[in-house]
């Protein structure tokens, strides 16, 4: 399976500012896809990427896939306190694998 | 109500007994998921099924069976419950492997004394 690798691994992230999380592999990519788990709840998927370089964005999040497919990211502005949570990555060509996640703690 | 649903939510079983995890989805998926999840390891991928009768082993299948005799159904068992298996347990389900999202069920907390 394809194997993909989140940093950071924790983020403490002031309300009103911005972040990022990355997410990296050593293998090309066939696809991206972002999910959030919010404190207690289950996986819910935010977006898909599967072309090189491919931007999408969605409101405050800008999603990225890099033009060797081998790393993403995930960006997010004016952080706000539904933006707590664990973000993860996940790919596969025969089975989805997942990072370990980025968790994200706003502080007020 | 339709969608993706686990049961038990919560399970608390002895070291040594036989537990079933039971999920059932009614979007007639071809693709399920049994993911489990623990503290600084993420999600990691038991076993999953690309349709009815096919499965096929993931990240750390040992310890556990999976069968898909119906379409809408994908139980996981523990043959023989291990305190390393406390964890909590997630089943998913995608319409087809690539180019398309998984929808998670709410998860089940199974714990291992």
């Amino acid at each position: 399976g394809q194997q993909v690798m989140q940093i950071p691994q924790y983020q403490h992230v002031q309300e009103g500012e911005d972040f990022t999380t990355y997410c990296n592999s050593s293998t090309t990519l066939s696809n991206i896809q972002w999910y959030k788990q919010r404190p207690g709840g289950h996986p819910v998927f935010l977006i898909q990427l599967v072309k090189s370089g491919e931007v999408k964005k969605q409101k405050r999040l800008t999603f990225q896939f890099g033009e060797a497919k081998k790393n993403s990211s995930l960006h997010i502005t004016a952080t706000q306190t539904t933006d707590v949570g664990t973000y993860f990555c996940a790919s596969g060509n025969n089975r989805l694998a997942f990072g370990k996640g980025n968790q994200v703690v706003v502080i007020p | 109500d339709a969608g993706i649903t686990q049961s038990p939510r919560y399970k608390i079983t002895e070291t040594g007994r036989q537990v079933t995890l039971m999920c059932h989805q009614t979007w007639s998926h071809s693709y399920m998921f049994w993911y489990r999840q623990d503290l600084g390891h993420g999600l990691r991928l038991i076993y999953y099924s690309a349709a009815a009768d096919i499965t096929d082993k993931g990240e750390v299948p040992d310890g556990y069976v999976v069968s898909r005799s119906k379409t809408e159904n994908f139980p996981l068992t523990l043959e023989s419950a291990t305190r390393s298996q406390t964890s909590v347990y997630f089943c998913a389900s995608s319409f087809q492997f690539m180019n398309t999202e998984a929808f998670f069920g709410q998860g089940t907390r199974l714990t291992v004394v």
